[in-house]
């Protein structure tokens, strides 16, 4: 297990198609965060999960929205009915719940381009 | 809210030349306090971390030290390599209430070295 995987790396969609993203963490790593990246900006959270129960979201992930970790192993990120604003770099990351020292293991990314 | 400011960007420094990136928060509670590196096409890596007042965080020549009085934790390297030039995000982690251990970043920071 070498690192965070997120699949695919680059997706363009038309506006109003439904898109969805793919995380894999980490094996041994209990907690899974969906961020979103826009363009000259950090990170900002949209979403938590702890195992295969989601613990906090966002105001920023709107209805069209959902994100679930079915078996609290991979993850996935589903975008409805895409607008151009959603177009932005979606990063996974996990981490184990222990301590407060532990920082991240993030993946590379899915870099999403509404056209 | 908990947030965190960078100085703006972005920075253009020589090889050699010594490097300071500012970054200031505010938080609620006793934050861990990180400092990650993203290369161009690449997602988010650790370059340090520190958990209490005064710690200081190393790695790959770079340091911070994480000052409570002033709610501070500056970025520093003596000697910059054209391998630097990336976007740097300063990041808090506040281990209180129910923040699930979710990042809050800075803007990020732009450095460029020039041979």
């Amino acid at each position: 297990d070498t690192g965070v995987s997120q699949n695919p790396r680059h997706k363009i969609t038309k506006r109003g198609q439904n898109v969805t993203f793919r995380c894999d963490p980490i094996s041994e790593h209990n907690r899974l965060y969906w961020y979103r990246q826009t363009l000259g900006q950090g990170p900002e959270f949209l979403t938590y999960f702890q195992n295969e129960a989601q613990l906090e979201k966002s105001r920023l992930l709107s209805d069209r929205f959902s994100a679930e970790r079915p078996k609290g192993s991979f993850s996935t990120l589903e975008i409805q009915r895409t607008e151009q604003g959603d177009s932005a770099m979606y990063l996974c990351a996990s981490s184990l719940k222990s301590g407060r020292a532990n920082g991240y293991t993030f993946g590379s990314g899915t870099r999403l381009t509404v056209v | 809210g908990d947030s965190v400011t960078q100085m703006e960007g972005p920075v253009t420094l020589s090889e050699e030349a010594f490097l300071t990136i500012n970054c200031t928060y505010t938080a609620t509670g006793y934050p861990s306090l990180f400092w990650y590196v993203q290369y161009p096409g690449e997602g988010l890596q650790l370059l340090l971390k520190a958990t209490k007042a005064d710690d200081k965080g190393s790695n790959k020549g770079f340091e911070a030290t994480y000052r409570k009085e002033t709610t501070s934790f500056h970025l520093e390297k003596g000697s910059v390599q054209v391998s630097d030039s990336a976007v740097y995000f300063c990041a808090l982690r506040d281990a209180g209430g129910t923040s699930y251990g979710k990042l809050t970043f800075g803007q990020g920071t732009i450095l460029t070295v020039h041979p």
